[in-house]
């Protein structure tokens, strides 16, 4: 069965710090893996996926993640922090079923906090 | 752009009542699906729908139930609502062969 792990359900950085959420999974199969985030009463958006490819993968508002299977990780980084970060970040994992995707495993989530 | 929309952004329910949750999205997208988010838990699949009139179950279906008569529409059912669902319900809709789902605003449900 697949499952997502996220470590840390809150982090804490300062303005202008890196921005590091952690993210496992496990699966049985190729994976195909998303971060999405959440503002305060809002629907999920996506940040940045990985399906095939290069293993490096950059996403909006400078945000990127790096796929390491050997790891089973996919963590989320940021140079640098701005105030505008706060929010919900979720990982997820994709299981391609019956040649369908979007059906989506999540993790607990992580709230990032941005200090001034 | 993806829109999907959610006819609700906030809703207070009954204990007991039958509730519907309407989602609509508007990209032809043939899977649907909705999830239900809890602090500390994530996101959980309660029901999802590869097409028309066709409905799986998820990992949490009890006390819920679908219904998509529409290409377009996917309705969620709570059959007699209990405070136990009340929660953040987010639709979500994505493309046949598509790897990533696109999600609506979401339903805050509170039942009392």
């Amino acid at each position: 069965a697949q499952s997502v792990t996220q470590l840390g359900s809150h982090v804490s950085v300062s303005e202008g710090a890196l921005v590091l959420l952690r993210c496992n999974y496990s699966s049985s199969v190729p994976p195909y893996l998303f971060w999405y985030v959440q503002y305060p009463n809002q629907g999920l958006q996506l940040l940045l996926k990985y399906t095939t490819g290069a293993t490096l993968v950059k996403g909006i508002n400078g945000f990127e993640a790096e796929f390491k299977k050997s790891e089973t990780s996919f963590h989320l980084t940021k140079p640098s922090a701005h105030m505008s970060d706060a929010a919900e970040y979720f990982c997820a994992v994709s299981k391609i079923w019956n040649n369908q995707g979007g059906k989506l495993i999540f993790g607990q989530g992580t709230e990032l906090s941005v200090k001034p | 752009d993806v829109k999907v929309t959610q006819s609700s952004r906030y809703l207070v329910k009954r204990t007991g009542e039958k509730v519907f949750l309407e989602c609509v999205q508007d990209m032809d997208h043939e899977n649907m699906f909705w999830y239900r988010q809890d602090p500390g838990l994530g996101l959980r699949l309660i029901y999802f729908s590869y097409d028309v009139k066709m409905k799986e179950k998820g990992d949490i279906p009890e006390g819920y139930s679908v219904s998509r008569e529409k290409k377009e529409r996917f309705s969620l059912i709570l059959e007699s609502a209990s405070t136990n669902q009340t929660s953040m319900y987010l639709c979500a809709s994505s493309p046949q062969g598509g790897t990533e789902a696109f999600f609506g605003q979401g339903t805050r449900l509170t039942v009392v």
